[in-house]
């Protein structure tokens, strides 16, 4: 069964860093494309950053140059450095596995599984 | 980036009558090398991530019921929600999974009348 479970998330200061941390099992984290998607209170999905099974990363410019996305093969888990944060980094985050390949052999860029999600609040 | 852009933003149906939520797209996400759109729909409950419902912009995920379905193609896309039950209350969601980076419409939060 796959699961998906996050930690580290807290209350921070403004400009702080915080690294949140996802436990995969059921699979393997370094053959699936994972990304980490994010939902203030009372709003909208916000997807943040992927990494690819091949190592390539990408992410949203309201993070880019302050997240890091980074996975650790031999724990099964897959991180986000998240620095310089502000009070709109305020959410809850999930960490979530894409939907592997469908029958025709197409990769699927979506979200499959997520985790429960870790929140994260910046304030003073 | 891709925008997606939902509508309504809320509605209120009857039970046992058809949701209809309407997602479009500020580009294709129709991929031409497989002809598929890169289209999927979610479904959030109060205190649980979201959940898969439809991919491909039609095709939907095991185990999802066959009240929900998808449609549309290019940048119109539609979710049809059918015979609606009480336990449809939930955001729904559109994605493109294209290209990133990966955008979600507004959400279309749907009520029972």
């Amino acid at each position: 069964e796959v699961q998906l479970v996050e930690s580290g998330g807290g209350l921070i200061q403004p400009g702080g860093s915080l690294r949140l941390s996802c436990a995969a099992s059921g699979f393997t984290v370094s053959s699936n494309h994972m990304s980490w998607v994010r939902q203030a209170p009372g709003k909208g999905l916000e997807w943040v950053s992927v990494i690819y099974s091949g190592g390539a990363t990408y992410y949203a410019d309201s993070v880019k140059g302050r997240f890091t996305i980074s996975r650790d093969n031999s724990k099964n888990t897959m991180y986000v450095q998240m620095n310089s944060l502000r009070a709109d980094d305020t959410a809850l985050y999930y960490c979530a596995r894409d939907g592997g390949y469908d029958g025709s052999g197409d990769r699927l860029h979506l979200f499959r599984y997520w985790g429960q999600g870790t929140p994260v609040t910046v304030s003073s | 980036d891709i925008v997606m852009t939902q509508s309504p933003d809320s509605l209120a149906v009857s039970l046992g009558e058809t949701a209809t939520i309407n997602c479009k797209s500020s580009q294709s996400v129709l991929y031409s090398s497989n002809n598929k759109n890169s289209l999927a729909w979610y479904q959030q409950k109060p205190g649980q991530p979201p959940k898969v419902l439809i991919y491909w912009a039609s095709t939907r995920e095991s185990g999802v019921p066959d009240r929900f379905s998808g449609s549309g193609s290019g940048t119109d896309f539609t979710l049809t929600i059918s015979s609606l039950q009480a336990e449809d209350v939930a955001v729904y969601y559109c994605q493109q999974y294209y290209s990133t980076p990966y955008t979600f419409g507004q959400g279309t939060k749907l009520e029972i009348k």
